[in-house]
């Protein structure tokens, strides 16, 4: 059984600060992963999906890696803001999973809640 | 483009009631997939329909049942509710069940009383 593992839980950090968020599974088949933004009672916003034959994704100030063989992924913010306080999700889609073939199904972490101080 | 549309973005039941959440997925996008999520935890995978059909079910009861129709949008329907019921219900849409990118509706917050 796929489970995904994020560390830390929660981090405050001051705004300007480069930070890294961690994710880990425990089964390394996957198709890809993928990394979330959620505000405060809203819908995940989807930041970056490296797929399985990938090593990192990049956009803007973000950057994800992904290393399969350690079960691993990193998501690197650069010169943190205010307005990037929220919870980061990472979530991987498995090749297959127990009783039958979910191929949309992706396990997720339990979250990196951020908090940016000015 | 509009992105993924759930109605309604809140509602109130009582236990043992039935409910029915409603999803439209982007336009051109053929899967749609349910998540609930309760309080600080990550979503946990409900169901997966691709083409009209039934692509993947999580570990829920039987008292939870979805459907897509022909345009794509989808209904998740859930019967004789319980107050663990209560949770942010969460649509996704896809273009296929493979390597595309799931986007995320805002969800529907379900509190059962």
């Amino acid at each position: 059984k796929q489970e995904v593992t994020q560390i830390p839980a929660a981090l405050s950090v001051p705004e300007g600060e480069n930070l890294v968020l961690n994710c880990s599974f425990t089964d390394s088949a996957i198709y890809n992963l993928q990394w979330f933004r959620q505000d405060p009672g809203k819908g995940l916003t989807s930041l970056l999906l490296i797929q399985s034959s990938q090593r990192e994704q990049t956009s803007g100030r973000l950057n994800a890696s992904l290393d399969k063989s350690s079960g691993r992924s990193t998501l690197y913010i650069a010169a943190s803001q205010p307005g990037d306080s929220a919870t980061y999700l990472c979530a991987v889609r498995p090749i297959s999973s127990a009783g039958g073939t979910s191929y949309g199904k992706l396990t997720f972490g339990q979250g990196t809640i951020l908090t940016v101080h000015p | 483009d509009a992105g993924v549309t759930q109605s309604p973005t809140h509602l109130i039941k009582t236990r043992g009631q039935h409910v029915t959440l409603r999803c439209s997925p982007i336009s051109g996008h053929k899967s749609v997939s349910w998540y609930q999520q309760v309080l600080g935890q990550g979503p946990q995978f409900i169901f997966q329909y691709y083409e009209k059909e039934e692509r993947g079910r999580g570990n829920f009861p039987d008292r939870f049942s979805a459907r897509q129709f022909p345009n794509y949008s989808s209904e998740l329907n859930v019967n004789a509710l319980l107050l663990g019921d209560s949770a942010l219900y969460l649509c996704a849409s896809s273009y296929d069940i493979f390597n595309s990118p799931l986007h995320f509706g805002n969800g529907t917050r379900l509190t059962v009383t």
